[in-house]
């Protein structure tokens, strides 16, 4: 069975400065996706960015950055100028390969951003 | 606004009754997964359907819960003579299935309260 780990309940950082969020995972497959979404206090759950296994290159979406390990197992999320709105909690998830069942997203436990002035 | 729909988004209930949450999928996505967070902890998988089909169901309750996905309205998660542990955020997300393509996309979630 895969597992999602996040090894950091909470994290700090101070408004335009950069933080990086952990995660690692544990499967057999070699043909995966890894997300981190976001859910701010609304509880509404917002895709970040997502990084297919079968890929080299780190996916980036603007201020949002992976470092993406894949002998590792590795998945973190950087953070760059960080903003008052990047306040949430912040799940890392794993799914297999659309192969029919296997769809279904695995979550870690979370991890709380608080951004200070 | 196309984006996943689901209804009631509070919901409250005494032991021994039952649930309906809603669920309407985004425009042009077949595919429906259930997810339920309990308080402080993460996501859940619960069921994944495609119409008329229920894909995968390792993660319900063997008993109380059941899912559907009908050729017509929305899906549909039901618990019957609910729990106070039944208490938590039920999060439905939406794909398109298409190989390559298959990021899900989430409602804004029902929270359900047991008293």
């Amino acid at each position: 069975a895969q597992t999602v780990t996040q090894s950091q309940p909470e994290m700090s950082v101070q408004e335009a400065e950069t933080v990086t969020l952990s995660c690692t995972y544990d499967t057999s497959e070699s043909d995966y996706y890894l997300f981190w979404y976001k859910q701010p206090p609304s509880r509404q759950m917002i895709l970040v960015i997502r990084q297919e296994a079968y890929k080299q290159q780190n996916a980036t979406e603007n201020r949002f950055s992976v470092n993406f390990q894949k002998a590792a197992k590795s998945f973190s999320l950087k953070i760059s100028d960080s903003q008052l709105g990047d306040a949430a909690m912040y799940f890392c998830a794993y799914r297999r390969r659309n192969t029919g069942t296997a769809s279904k997203l695995t979550f870690g436990t979370g991890t709380r951003l608080q951004v200070t002035l | 606004n196309a984006g996943v729909m689901q209804n009631p988004r509070h919901l409250v209930r005494r032991r021994g009754q039952e649930a309906r949450l809603r669920c309407s999928p985004m425009k042009g996505h077949s595919h429906v997964y259930w997810y339920r967070q309990l308080p402080e902890e993460g996501l859940k998988f619960m069921v994944y359907l495609q119409k008329e089909n229920i894909i995968d169901e390792s993660g319900m309750p063997k008993e109380r819960f059941s899912a559907e996905f009908p050729k017509e309205g929305p899906s549909i998660l039901r618990i019957q003579q609910v729990v106070r542990g039944d208490s938590a955020a039920y999060f439905c997300a939406s794909s398109s299935g298409l190989a390559g393509a298959d990021t899900q996309y989430f409602g804004p979630g029902t929270r359900l309260t047991v008293l």
